[in-house]
C-alpha cells in the first residue's frame, strides 16, 4: 500500500465515549501532522511530529491525545469530545528536512461525527 | 496580518471550457505556494507547488499556476475542464522561515456542468 492511509474513514461517537484515530504513511517520511477540517473553514493544523518527537500543539483541548509511537505511524486518542469537535480528521506526512520546501502529503481523512 | 485568499467560494464552468482559480496571499517575503485538491469525502492531493526559478509551474492533471509578484498572485488554471476536474481546490502557503507552518485558503469548490 502507498502513500498516507487513515482509518477509520468513518466515525460516530457519543460524547463519553473513547476512541481513537490511526494514520500510517509508507512514504519513508520523518514528519507526521494532524490537521482538522471543518465546514466553511480553512484547515487547522493541530499536532505535528517530527522524528516521534512533538513539535507543534496548536492549542488544541486535551481532550485530543496524540501519539507517535515511530515514523510511520500517527494516533488521535479522542475522549469525551463535543458536538462542535465533529468534522474531517486529516493526518499528513512531510520528509522533514527542516525546510520551507517539505512539501505535505495527505491522507484521506477520518469522517468524526460526535452526538 | 499574513493571510491566504481565496476570493471565489464557488466557481462553475462548463466541460471543456477554460478555468482560473484565484489565490492571493499577503506576506512580507515570497512564500512558497501550493494547491492541492479535494475530492468528496477524500483527503488533499497536491497539484503543483512553487518554490523559486520559472513563475510558470506545471502540475499533474493538465494544471498549472502562474506566481506573480506583483499582484502577491497565485493563480490556477487548466485549458479545458473535464467533468472529473469536480472538486474543491485550495490555496497553501508557507512564509518564508515558516518551515512546517502551512496556511491554507478556505478553498473554491469548483462545479463543471456538461
Amino acid at each position: 500500500e502507498t502513500g498516507v492511509t487513515q482509518t477509520p474513514r468513518h466515525l460516530v461517537m457519543g460524547m463519553t465515549n473513547k476512541k481513537s484515530l490511526k494514520c500510517e504513511q509508507h512514504l519513508g517520511h520523518n514528519a507526521m501532522y494532524w490537521y482538522k477540517q471543518s465546514a466553511k473553514k480553512p484547515l487547522e493544523l493541530m499536532f505535528v511530529y517530527n522524528f516521534k518527537e512533538q513539535t507543534e500543539n496548536n492549542s488544541v483541548p486535551s481532550r485530543f491525545s496524540p501519539e507517535c509511537p515511530n515514523s510511520s505511524h500517527l494516533f488521535l486518542h479522542l475522549h469525551t469530545l463535543q458536538p462542535e469537535d465533529s468534522a474531517l480528521y486529516l493526518c499528513a506526512s512531510s520528509q522533514g528536512t527542516t525546510r520551507d520546501t517539505d512539501t505535505q502529503y495527505f491522507g484521506p481523512g477520518t469522517r468524526l461525527t460526535v452526538l | 496580518a499574513q493571510s491566504v485568499t481565496q476570493p471565489d467560494i464557488h466557481i462553475t464552468v462548463s466541460e471543456g471550457a477554460s478555468l482560473e482559480l484565484r489565490c492571493n496571499y499577503s506576506y512580507g517575503a515570497t512564500p512558497y505556494l501550493f494547491w492541492y485538491v479535494q475530492s468528496p469525502g477524500q483527503g488533499l492531493q497536491l497539484l503543483l507547488k512553487y518554490f523559486s526559478g520559472d513563475t510558470l509551474v506545471q502540475g499533474i492533471k493538465g494544471f498549472e499556476a502562474e506566481f506573480k509578484r506583483s499582484q502577491s498572485s497565485f493563480n490556477l488554471r487548466k485549458p479545458s475542464v473535464h467533468w472529473s476536474d469536480a472538486a474543491e481546490y485550495f490555496c497553501a502557503v508557507v512564509p518564508s522561515g515558516g518551515y512546517q507552518k502551512v496556511t491554507f485558503g478556505t478553498g473554491t469548490k469548483l462545479q463543471v456542468i456538461p
